[in-house]
């Protein structure tokens, strides 16, 4: 089945600069990518998602970029905030499948 | 209205209880999920039910037992758990995948304390 690996699995930065999380998949019939941001004691909430047919896809301080070949697509986000502190994670799913995979998850320190 | 509810919000329970969790949405979806998840750690899925039918099992112990009455909800009913049963259950929805990509909403979840 999909295995899906995330890191870091912990991130501190300071406000102002930018993260990057990076997840790698195995299944290579996996064809949608989404990532959620879970806040302390909050339900996940999808941040934004990108489908196999599309390399790059960004929502103003965020973007993900995704590498079919190499099977590993990253979550970028820009000019970080102390509110973009939280656990994000990363996730799996094949075209005919209601299944996510979600990778371990890394949790975004935002210092200000 | 485009929220996944869920009640109760928290439940304490002991090893011989018997109790239900439930979940609603009015969002025309079709395929709803029951989700595990421990501190810090990702959503495990249980079950999702497509069509008001349980299309996957993920080898769940039989003390959860899962239950799908119409389109909008979805119950979770727990009996004779373990104190590693506690957790948070949390419930999401989405439109019928089958070829599209659709997005998942979670619900609040219900935090779950066995004693």
């Amino acid at each position: 089945g999909e295995n899906v690996e995330q890191h870091p699995s912990t991130l501190s930065v300071q406000e102002g600069d930018s993260a990057v999380i990076k997840c790698t998949y195995s299944d290579s019939a996996s064809n949608y990518f989404p990532w959620y941001k879970q806040e302390l004691g909050k339900r996940p909430q999808l941040i934004i998602d990108i489908r196999s047919n599309v390399g790059e896809k960004k929502d103003q301080r965020i973007a993900v970029t995704l590498n079919k070949t190499a099977k590993h697509f990253s979550l970028h986000i820009t000019e970080t905030q102390p509110e973009d502190s939280a656990v994000y994670f990363c996730a799996a799913r094949k075209e005919y499948g209601n299944k996510l995979v979600f990778g371990a998850g890394t949790i975004l320190r935002v210092k200000s | 209205d485009t929220e996944v509810t869920q009640t109760p919000k928290h439940l304490v329970m002991g090893m011989t209880n018997k109790k239900s969790l439930k979940c609603e949405q009015h969002m025309g979806h079709r395929a709803m999920y029951w989700y595990k998840q421990k501190a810090k750690k990702p959503p495990e899925l249980m079950f999702v039910y497509s069509y008001e039918k349980l299309s996957i099992n993920e080898s769940v112990p039989s003390r959860f037992s899962p239950e799908c009455p119409n389109s909008s909800l979805l119950n979770l009913h727990l009996h004779a758990l373990q104190p590693e049963d506690s957790a948070l259950y949390l419930c999401a929805s989405s439109l019928p995948t089958s070829g599209n990509y659709n997005e998942q909403f979670f619900g609040p979840g219900t935090r779950l304390t066995v004693l």
